[in-house]
């Protein structure tokens, strides 16, 4: 079945470090990738999106491609601020045709940046 | 910018005690989700919800959990006999076509 797995945390940075979060996926078909991120007390919020191989998304400084031969959609941002710091999601949603467009996420990824 | 709502944020019950959390999606979306986080797992599907009925449910939601629409506002999710494993935070979310889907803050469900 679909599945998401991505780096596990927490991933503790320092203010203008470079950022990678890793994202792998096992998916049928051509799934659409998104990177969801949750700041304390809030909800889930879209930060970026891919709808198929090669394409790039990107939002706020982070960017992340969807790499269709290593099932990657890694999370990149070149300067991390303290604004960041966050919970990152990684998920899909299969494009099978089926009606409910569910998304399957990963298990999240806590990221804690110090000034 | 309108967004999700959920209610409670935090709710506390005894083991076997009914529980209703609620949410009030976006008025202009059509579909209608929950999801919930264990702590330390993975975000779960739980059911979708489109035209007053469910269009798909994951093995998670068994006869204990329904969901309802009963004003064309809120949506609800019902667990009938709460067990200590349905301690998680439950997210509602909605969508409109085939658009992104919005999240709620959650509502964190801890069962004693």
């Amino acid at each position: 079945g679909n599945s998401v797995t991505q780096m596990e945390g927490p991933v503790t940075l320092s203010e203008e470090a470079f950022l990678t979060i890793n994202c792998t996926y096992t998916a049928t078909g051509y799934p659409s990738l998104f990177w969801y991120v949750q700041y304390p007390g809030e909800g889930l919020q879209l930060l970026l999106k891919a709808t198929k191989a090669d394409d790039k998304g990107s939002n706020k400084g982070f960017e992340a491609t969807y790499r269709k031969e290593t099932t990657s959609f890694h999370l990149e941002k070149g300067s991390v601020q303290v604004s960041d710091s966050a919970v990152y999601f990684c998920a899909l949603r299969s494009n099978d045709g089926g009606a409910t467009n569910k998304l399957i996420f990963g298990t999240g990824t806590l990221l804690a940046v110090q000034p | 910018e309108p967004e999700v709502t959920q209610t409670p944020s935090h709710q506390v019950t005894q083991m076997g005690q009914e529980v209703i959390l609620r949410c009030v999606p976006i008025s202009n979306h059509l579909y209608f989700y929950w999801y919930r986080q264990i702590l330390g797992q993975k975000v779960e599907f739980l059911v979708s919800f489109y035209n007053n009925e469910i269009s798909e449910k994951s093995e998670i939601f068994d006869d204990q959990f329904s969901v309802e629409r009963p004003d064309g506002s809120n949506f609800t999710l019902k667990i009938r006999s709460t067990k200590l494993e349905d301690s998680a935070m439950y997210f509602c979310a909605g969508r409109k076509g085939q658009e992104t889907q919005y999240f709620g803050p959650g509502t964190r469900l801890l069962v004693l």
